[in-house]
């Protein structure tokens, strides 16, 4: 059974460019949820998508947006990057009836000059 | 602010003993605790889940949680230098299944010394 993947791995952009990131969760689970690890600061959640809803959203600004599609895969997008936007994203899914048992992919690595 | 804290590393250990792993939790309210293992580079990846007070043990490794003292910690027994990795204690903080969201430590690395 394949796990969870995104895409892409590794990503470069400059100050005031906007990304799109990729995630499929695994095959039956309905929740996405989107986290950022950036250098020293551990994981930090972002948002959760579940039924293509946006069921929660953690302390970031608006230009950090998403959505979820009909087969259950997500994007995240963010607008305007700045420096510190460099982290690793990670993306995790878990089935409906077992929300707390997160499966995490490999993560896009973002860096921002 | 909710939190998560796990104590400073790194924490060595050599080939054979016990490695004992803590974590505080602020919401005291919270239910359900987890511990990740992360290799580096690599997505942190799912060892143990704890939900009720006392000892869950998996093998070498067992989780303790007590919720009075909002405290839960991993014990590795007979640790093997493939334990050697960057473990997340993470506590949901939000009422499961209606706010699911996991809130995690910084992590402490974990080195074992053959």
């Amino acid at each position: 059974e394949a796990g969870v993947t995104q895409s892409p791995t590794h990503l470069i952009k400059t100050r005031g460019q906007q990304v799109t990131l990729r995630c499929s969760p695994i095959s039956g689970h309905t929740s996405v949820y989107w986290y950022q690890q950036a250098l020293g600061l551990g994981l930090q959640f972002l948002l959760w998508y579940d039924e293509g809803e946006e069921r929660n959203r953690g302390n970031f600004p608006p230009r950090f947006s998403g959505r979820q599609f009909p087969n259950y895969s997500s994007e995240l997008n963010v607008n305007a990057l700045e420096l510190e936007d460099s982290a690793l994203y990670l993306c995790a899914s878990s089935p409906s009836h077992l929300r707390d048992i997160q499966y995490f992919g490999a993560g896009t690595r973002l860096s921002v000059l | 602010q909710k939190e998560v804290e796990q104590n400073s590393g790194p924490l060595s250990v050599p080939e054979g003993a016990i490695a004992s792993l803590n974590c505080t939790y602020s919401d005291r309210g919270s239910q359900s605790f987890f511990w990740y293992r992360q290799y580096s580079g690599k997505s942190p990846e799912l060892i143990m889940s704890i939900y009720s007070n006392g000892d869950k043990e998996d093998g070498r490794f067992t989780a303790q949680l007590n919720k009075a003292s909002q405290y839960v910690s991993l014990l590795i027994r007979d640790s093997q230098p493939s334990d050697s990795a960057t473990y997340l204690c993470a506590v949901n903080m939000g009422v499961t299944g209606a706010n699911s969201k996991l809130t995690f430590g910084k992590g402490i690395t974990l080195s074992v010394r053959p």
